[in-house]
C-alpha cells in the first residue's frame, strides 16, 4: 500500500521568511496529491492540490512542486504571516473515484512575529 | 461548495456506554465516506471506509465490533463506538466524496471517555 512521509515534523520561521514542506510517497500509481492545513481542533481545509500530469502549481503566496520520477513534491509557502501557523498534511491518493487519501505524519509550522 | 456536517462536535461519556457519531453531506450525495481518528499531534489514520448500502471495510487493526459504521443513505453515515474505554478518547472525523465533489471532512468530534 501506500506510504507517505513528510519532513520536518516541526517548522519555525520568521514572518516574512519562506517555509518549505517536503513529502515523499511509494506508490507510483499514485496521481493526486493534496496539502491540508488543520488548526488545532478543526477540520483539514483543502489549501493546494496538484496532480501528477502538472509539475508545478502556484496559488498566490503558497506553492506545490512534484516530481514523480523521484516520488516526492513539495509544499512552499512564501511571505509566511503569523496566521500560517498551523499543522500541515500532505495525502497521496489514486484519483479514482471514491478513492482513499494517506495522509503524511504533519508539519507543525511555527510563523515567529 | 460542498458542505460535511459532523455532530456532536464535542462528547463526554462514561466508561462502558456507546457514542453515536453522524456525518450528513449536507449539498451533495456522498456515496463514499471515510471515517478517521486522530491523536494528540498525529496525523490522520484511515480507520474504515463507508460505502452506500453496503458494509464498511476496516483498516487493520480497527475493531469492526467496537466502530459500527453504518452508511445507510447518499448523504449520512454513523460511526458508534460501542462500550467505550478512556483509550478510546480521540479526535474523529469524516470525509464524504461524491461525484463532481472532492474529498470534503466534516468538522470532526472530539470524544472524552471518563
Amino acid at each position: 500500500g501506500e506510504n507517505v512521509e513528510q519532513h520536518p515534523s516541526t517548522l519555525s520561521v520568521q514572518e516574512g521568511d519562506s517555509a518549505v514542506i517536503k513529502c515523499t510517497y511509494s506508490d507510483s500509481a499514485s496521481n493526486y496529491f493534496p496539502w491540508y492545513k488543520q488548526e488545532l481542533g478543526k477540520r483539514p481545509q483543502l489549501i493546494i492540490d496538484i496532480r501528477s500530469n502538472v509539475g508545478e502549481k502556484k496559488d498566490q503566496r503558497i506553492a506545490v512542486t512534484l516530481n514523480k520520477t523521484a516520488k516526492h513534491f513539495s509544499l512552499h509557502i512564501t511571505e509566511t504571516q503569523p496566521e500560517d501557523s498551523a499543522v500541515y498534511f500532505c495525502a497521496a491518493s489514486r484519483s479514482g473515484y471514491g478513492q482513499n487519501f494517506v495522509f503524511g505524519p504533519g508539519t507543525r509550522l511555527s510563523v515567529l512575529p | 461548495g460542498a458542505v460535511v456536517s459532523q455532530h456532536p462536535s464535542r462528547v463526554i461519556c462514561k466508561s462502558g456506554t456507546s457514542v453515536k457519531i453522524e456525518c450528513r453531506s449536507l449539498d451533495f450525495q456522498a456515496t463514499t465516506m471515510f471515517w478517521y481518528r486522530q491523536f494528540p499531534k498525529k496525523s490522520l489514520m484511515l480507520m474504515a471506509t463507508s460505502n452506500e448500502g453496503s458494509k464498511a471495510t476496516y483498516e487493520q487493526g480497527v475493531e469492526k465490533d467496537k466502530f459500527l459504521i453504518n452508511h445507510a443513505s447518499l448523504t449520512l453515515s454513523t460511526l458508534t463506538v460501542t462500550s467505550a474505554h478512556p483509550e478510546d478518547s480521540s479526535f474523529y472525523i469524516c470525509s464524504a466524496v461524491g461525484q463532481n465533489y472532492g474529498y470534503t471532512f466534516g468538522s470532526g468530534t472530539r470524544l472524552t471517555v471518563v
